[in-house]
């Protein structure tokens, strides 16, 4: 009964490729986050999306493409990897935009 | 610019002291802050605060706003090992956006 998951839990690439990770939320929130920890720890949002529309989108490289399919799903797509991009990715949802946020388990990518 | 300051940025006690975690920020547009307690994965929620002055407790763990001084406190009293961990403040501004500080890392020896 996982609240919000995300897969892959690791990846490791090279630079130069393509590669996505999912997010899913079976809450029934209307909005979702995308959020990235870099190597000092430090949390910064990406993107936010509500019922769908992008309503959050940081200041982060074209190479970084959300998508939502429906409300309860939320995947990043990153383009032309690059070894700044290592980091822990994290999805997150909420009922609604004013409401209390929650993580999913982090994706750790690792661009080699 | 948005910008939310924890301070210790890192604090070693034994266990049975008793801590308090300080959360400045300059936010504009705030909506609420939030507390978020992160071990080795992802962060989880301890409080949202919205109103000034009124305590929220949780066993060990209480915390407070001051909207007119801009600060929250979070404090752990008789701490344990278990409460090791990086301890995130969250601002919410405009459009529900999240604004974290660095965070404060507990370690808390036996």
């Amino acid at each position: 009964d996982t609240a919000v998951s995300q897969t892959p839990k690791y990846l490791v690439t090279q630079m130069g490729n393509d590669k996505s990770i999912k997010c899913e939320q079976n809450l029934g929130h209307d909005t979702m986050y995308w959020y990235k920890q870099d190597s000092k720890k430090f949390l910064k949002i990406m993107f936010s999306y509500n019922n769908k529309e992008l309503i959050i989108n940081e200041t982060v490289p074209n190479r970084f493409s959300p998508k939502s399919p429906d409300k309860a799903h939320l995947n990043l797509h990153i383009n032309s990897l690059e070894l700044g991009d290592s980091a822990v990715y994290f999805c997150a949802s909420s009922r609604t935009r004013q409401e209390t946020q929650y993580f999913g388990p982090g994706t750790r990518l690792l661009v080699l | 610019e948005d910008k939310v300051v924890q301070s210790p940025l890192s604090l070693v006690v034994h266990e049975g002291d008793t801590v308090t975690l300080n959360c400045s920020y300059e936010v504009t547009n705030f909506r609420s802050l939030l507390w978020y307690k992160q071990e080795k994965k992802a962060p989880t929620f301890l409080f949202m605060l919205t109103s000034s002055g009124i305590e929220k407790k949780s066993g060990r763990l209480s915390s407070i706003l001051d909207k007119k001084e801009l600060f929250s406190i979070l404090n752990i009293t008789a701490t344990q090992t278990g409460d090791s961990a990086v301890y995130l403040c969250a601002v919410e501004g405009q459009g529900g956006k999240l604004i974290f500080g660095q965070g404060t890392e507990l370690s808390v020896k036996p």
